[in-house]
């Protein structure tokens, strides 16, 4: 069964800093791998996905993800953080198996400081 | 364009009484539905998921049940509550096959006292 790991529970970054959020998987096939936002008290909001194609996708809000087999790893970054970016990021891997279900990390919360 | 709605929006409810949270979808037909739940520090878990009218999973056992009477509505009851049944629950639904986006309504916050 696939799993993912988020190894931050928490991470606080400096207004204007760079941000990388990290994310591993486990699964034995090409993934399908995605990235979430929730604010406080929200839902969820897709801010990028992977399921093929160039590994470096770009997403929302200036976000962009890497895929890199080799490390099973799926890291998001920002160049520069905003306030507003203080959220819960969430990254999920998708399954071939016949049905769209995700498995989520645990989540990091992203603190920016000013 | 697709719209979700959850309600209510918040819930507090005393231990041993039931439960029945609605979540439904506007804008697009047949999609896969999905119930979440969310607690602190423990990441979501998928609880259900639908693939159509009267098509339930169950991911994991528990004290709840869902259902789904019509295309765009899904149900998520409990006949008794558990202390345990608090949580933030999430409603989603996606376009069928592994690489389409899930997408999340506003959630209900549920404590059980």
């Amino acid at each position: 069964a696939q799993s993912v790991t988020q190894p931050d529970i928490h991470i606080t970054v400096s207004e204007g800093a760079s941000l990388e959020l990290r994310c591993n998987y486990s699964y034995g096939a090409t993934p399908y791998l995605f990235w979430y936002v929730q604010s406080p008290g929200q839902g969820l909001q897709l801010l990028l996905k992977y399921f093929s194609g160039d590994t470096l996708v770009q997403g929302i809000k200036g976000f962009e993800a890497e895929f890199k087999r080799s490390q099973s790893s799926f890291n998001l970054r920002k160049p520069s953080v905003h306030w507003s970016d203080a959220a819960e990021y969430f990254c999920a891997v998708g399954a071939e198996s016949g049905y769209s279900t995700l498995t989520f990390g645990k989540g990091t919360m992203l603190l920016v400081s000013p | 364009s697709q719209t979700i709605h959850q309600w209510p929006a918040t819930l507090v409810q005393p231990v041993g009484s039931p439960l029945s949270l609605e979540c439904t979808v506007e804008g697009t037909s047949n999609p896969n539905l999905y119930w979440y739940r969310q607690a602190a520090g423990r990441g979501l878990q998928l609880l259900f998921y639908s693939v159509g009218i009267g098509q339930i999973s169950s991911e994991v056992p528990q004290n709840l049940s869902a259902s789904r009477p019509q295309d765009r509505q899904f149900i998520l009851s409990s006949k008794k509550l558990l202390l345990s049944d608090s949580g933030f629950y999430l409603c989603a639904w996606s376009l069928g096959g592994p690489q389409e986006t899930q997408y999340f309504g506003p959630g209900t916050r549920l404590l059980v006292l």
